[in-house]
């Protein structure tokens, strides 16, 4: 079956622009994260949705960054007025959300944003 | 503050013999820990995980150690092969009780098995 994927897989932006990314995540799962993972580094958390509603957002690093998932399915990542620090591998996971088989999260092959 | 910490940046292993990957945090709030496995341009790959009442688990080649009182995990390949050659995460969860098991990385080590 289809895994997660994301699109693009790479955006290049230019300092001040805004950029959205989207997840598409696999079918049936209610559970979805996103995480960034900038180099050297292991993925740091964002923002997680359990449905349609953003029910942990305590990773997003500020209000520039914003995500909606309003049918409790793809997600769109929203950074507005990108800044180079803003350069990173951003990754989303679903996973089924209950259970023991909720800590299995599913990863997509990211998209790596370079703000210039 | 990292909360889980892979000292370990890389590690280097002949084909056949064991790979030993390491893992500590320091959250005690942590009750479930994964590793994940990164190839190159793709996203990490769930490999095993572990339950904090529990000290081991085995799937295949794969077995994570979890020792508590150190806060310290492992993960043992035995016997490693070519196709092994990846970027290790090891990742820490807590259950809330709700559904979020939003998880914390550590920076990853980056195995090579040699042939």
């Amino acid at each position: 079956g289809a895994g997660v994927s994301q699109t693009p897989s790479n955006k290049v932006t230019e300092k001040g622009k805004y950029v959205e990314l989207r997840c598409d995540p696999i079918s049936g799962h209610t559970a979805l994260y996103w995480y960034r993972q900038s180099l050297g580094q292991g993925p740091e958390f964002l923002i997680y949705f359990q449905g349609t509603g953003a029910a942990d957002d305590s990773g997003l690093p500020n209000d520039r960054f914003f995500a909606v998932r309003p049918e409790g399915s793809v997600s769109t990542l929203k950074i507005q007025r990108t800044e180079r620090g803003d350069s990173a591998v951003y990754l989303c996971a679903s996973s089924s959300g209950t259970g023991t088989s909720g800590y299995e999260q599913y990863f997509g092959p990211g998209t790596r944003l370079t703000v210039t | 503050d990292q909360q889980v910490k892979q000292n370990s940046p890389s590690l280097s292993v002949q084909e056949g013999r064991i790979s030993i990957l390491n893992c500590d945090y320091t959250n005690s709030m942590f009750d479930y820990f994964l590793w994940y496995k990164k190839y190159p341009a793709e996203g990490p790959t769930f490999l095993i995980s572990i339950s904090s009442i529990k000290d081991k688990n085995e799937d295949g080649r794969f077995t994570v150690f979890l020792n508590k009182s150190a806060k310290h995990l492992s993960l043992h390949i035995v016997p490693s092969q070519p196709g092994d050659s990846a970027v290790y995460f090891c990742a820490a969860t807590v259950n809330s009780g709700g559904s979020n098991y939003k998880l914390t990385f550590g920076k990853g080590t980056l195995l090579t098995v040699n042939p």
